[in-house]
């Protein structure tokens, strides 16, 4: 089945605590992105990447580290989690170009609580 | 920069049309696309168009007029499943970025 995974689905942790999202497609997606979901405020794109060793900020990026060493994995790191990380994270991949490149498709999403 | 604006909350009858308007500032664009969240949910594709005009698929039916930077998606004979948020997305520039809306929670009562 063609898919986003995230995990974890759900983390709870403390300010400081070093933590990764991990994100894998199975769809050969070159394009893969980090959105964050508040209330009120839609989806906001923290990183994106175009391919494998290419990475680039999107509107949110502070606090925040991605890799893309993989054409399938893009995990999010937060280096030193705050609580205004407090949120809920999708992961989502598409098609570099062509017709593809317009239809996102989203992980299952990663909620996330920083005491 | 850019700012995209719809409806925060919509509320409507089983059976009933619903329109939900999305405008848009944008430097650069390359189309528009829509896309549906069920609470606690992912997101999930609907309707994208990059010309004006009208898109229809089943009971869903996207418009975009460039010139207005305007587009609306229509939801028609609504079902109960229908309650959902529903996000405008605008692509930005040719690096394939997408920007999304706040989301307009549509609710169907019976």
């Amino acid at each position: 089945e063609a898919q986003v995974t995230q995990n974890p689905r759900y983390l709870i942790t403390v300010t400081g605590k070093k933590l990764t999202v991990t994100c894998s497609q199975n769809m050969n997606h070159e394009y893969m992105s980090w959105y964050r979901q508040d209330p009120g405020l839609g989806l906001r794109q923290i990183y994106y990447s175009m391919n494998v060793e290419v990475t680039d900020k999107g509107d949110v990026p502070e606090g925040y580290k991605v890799s893309r060493k993989e054409k399938r994995n893009f995990p999010l790191i937060l280096e030193s989690p705050s609580p205004n990380q407090t949120s809920l994270y999708f992961c989502a991949s598409r098609f570099g170009g062509g017709s593809g490149a317009n239809v996102l498709t989203f992980g299952a999403g990663s909620r996330l609580t920083v005491l | 920069g850019q700012s995209l604006e719809q409806p925060s909350e919509v509320t409507a009858v089983e059976g009933a049309i619903v329109q939900i308007n999305c405008t848009y500032q944008t430097s650069g664009f390359y189309g528009l696309s829509w896309y549906q969240q069920h609470d606690g949910g992912a997101p999930t594709f609907l309707s994208y168009n990059a010309l004006d005009g009208l898109e229809e698929t089943g009971r869903f039916s996207s418009f975009l007029s460039r010139s207005d930077s305007y587009g609306y998606l229509l939801l028609q004979e609504l079902q109960m499943k229908d309650s959902a948020s529903y996000f405008c997305a605008v692509r930005r520039s040719n690096d394939y970025k997408l920007s999304f809306g706040a989301g307009t929670t549509v609710t169907v009562r019976a």
